[in-house]
């Protein structure tokens, strides 16, 4: 069975400094991996994904992640927060990019001035 | 053009009453889904169409019935609502197992 673990279910960081969202996964398959972002009373957005090509991968907003299989993880790192990244952020992995998301706790990200 | 749309947006009913929640796609996707999100704000799988026929059912009451009229359109029914159906419905549609767009939600609370 598949599942993901985040590590931290609020982060709180200053504007201008590094944001680091930690995302562990578990799949007995090679896995598809997800990051959304949920800003309040709104639906989710993807920001990048993760489907065994490049383990680099950057997505929208300047957003990007590493897939690291020795270690199962999948962080979310931005190099400089806007106060406009404050939102809910959410890993997810599935056995295919269409198939269903198994989504982690979700990790709410604040931003200080 | 909104992409993946729900309606309504809000929903506040009575324990007890019966109560439907429509989605539909403008993409032309040709499987569609349904996530529960929870006061927690943990969201999980509920069901998925692919052209109208029921590909994943996760452990859901019965109380609850999707219905897909067409590839565009996958409905949630709810029967009997309890307190603890309280929570935001977001449906999402994909196509060939491509990645996922999501609707804007709809938050029902039961009294």
């Amino acid at each position: 069975a598949q599942s993901v673990t985040q590590l931290g279910s609020h982060v709180s960081v200053s504007e201008g400094a590094l944001v680091l969202l930690r995302c562990n996964y578990s799949s007995s398959v090679p896995p598809y991996l997800f990051w959304y972002v949920q800003y309040p009373n709104q639906g989710l957005q993807l920001l990048l994904k993760y489907t065994s090509a490049a383990t680099l991968v950057k997505g929208i907003n300047g957003f990007e992640a590493e897939f690291k299989k020795s270690e199962t993880s999948f962080h979310l790192t931005k190099p400089s927060a806007h106060m406009s990244d404050a939102a809910e952020y959410f890993c997810a992995v599935s056995e295919g990019q269409g198939g269903k998301l198994i989504f982690g706790q979700g990790t709410e990200l604040s931003v200080k001035p | 053009d909104t992409a993946v749309s729900q309606t309504p947006k809000y929903l506040v009913t009575q324990m007890g009453n019966d109560k439907s929640i429509k989605c539909e796609q403008n993409l032309g996707h040709d499987t569609m889904y349904w996530y529960k999100q929870d006061s927690k704000k943990f969201l999980k799988i509920m069901f998925s169409y692919n052209n109208k026929e029921l590909i994943i059912n996760e452990t859901v009451p019965n109380r609850f019935s999707p219905k897909s009229p067409d590839k565009a359109h996958l409905n949630l029914h709810i029967n009997s609502l309890e307190l603890g159906d309280s929570a935001v419905y977001f449906c999402a549609s994909s196509q060939e197992g491509r990645q996922q767009f999501f609707g804007p939600g709809t938050r029902l609370t039961v009294l």
